[in-house]
């Protein structure tokens, strides 16, 4: 499968506990993003990595989340003293800067978390 | 920043029948639309999408239509079929810093009626 990959599919925590999950893009796609969804609502943006530097942060993105993409190819999202209210599915997709206007982005299964 | 309402959150069509689904947007300056599907379990699928000079386009069974002026933007679905329930969400791109920042609907889940 040459789709992007996240793992794992599925994490349940305990509030307080930090939880670090991983996305594989398509393998020629220099962009990354990360988005968050909640039940009944559309992906909401996070933040977006093109190669390996993060060029920006939504404000949604408080000083306990971080993300990494050190070689520019898979990314790790790490969510630390995890709160009830990070509860939700964290979806990751790539692209390719020269795909230009379209940007089509291609959106990976997603990692649901549920935190206790 | 961009602010994308989709509607309705829900319908139901009876199988055969034509879909609507209706979305609009507060940025002039977002330029690309693209329409995803989300089937249970799965990340989102773009099915089609639309480019701000562009006012329809149309694939087999499915048609977007856009609005500038009026910042609004349809998808159409005809003939549904069982395997056209799913989420389906507009979203509104517009370019930000060398990128095509993407904001998404609040989806619509059709429920087609055999």
């Amino acid at each position: 499968d040459t789709g992007v990959s996240q793992n794992p599919r599925h994490k349940i925590t305990k509030r307080g506990q930090n939880v670090t999950f991983r996305c594989d893009p398509i393998s020629e796609h220099n962009r990354l993003y990360w988005y968050r969804q909640t039940l009944g609502q559309g992906p909401e943006f996070l933040t977006y990595f093109q190669n390996e530097a993060q060029l920006e942060k939504s404000r949604l993105l408080s000083d306990r989340f971080s993300a990494e993409r050190p070689k520019g190819s898979f990314s790790t999202l790490e969510i630390q003293r995890t709160e009830q209210g990070d509860s939700a599915m964290y979806l990751c997709a790539s692209s390719l800067r020269s795909q230009g206007l379209r940007n089509e982005q291609f959106f990976g299964p997603g990692t649901r978390l549920t935190v206790l | 920043g961009e602010n994308v309402e989709q509607h309705p959150s829900t319908l139901s069509v009876q199988e055969g029948d034509s879909a609507v689904i209706k979305c609009t947007y507060s940025d002039s300056a977002s330029n690309y639309f693209p329409w995803y599907k989300q089937e249970l379990g799965k990340g989102p699928q773009l099915i089609i999408d639309i480019r701000s000079n562009v006012g329809e386009k149309k694939d087999q069974r499915i048609a977007v239509t856009l609005n500038k002026t009026a910042k609004h933007f349809s998808l159409h679905i005809t003939e549904t079929q069982p395997e056209d329930s799913a989420v389906y969400f507009c979203a509104a791109s517009n370019p930000q810093g060398g990128y095509q920042k993407v904001t998404f609907g609040t989806g619509t889940k059709p429920h087609v009626i055999p």
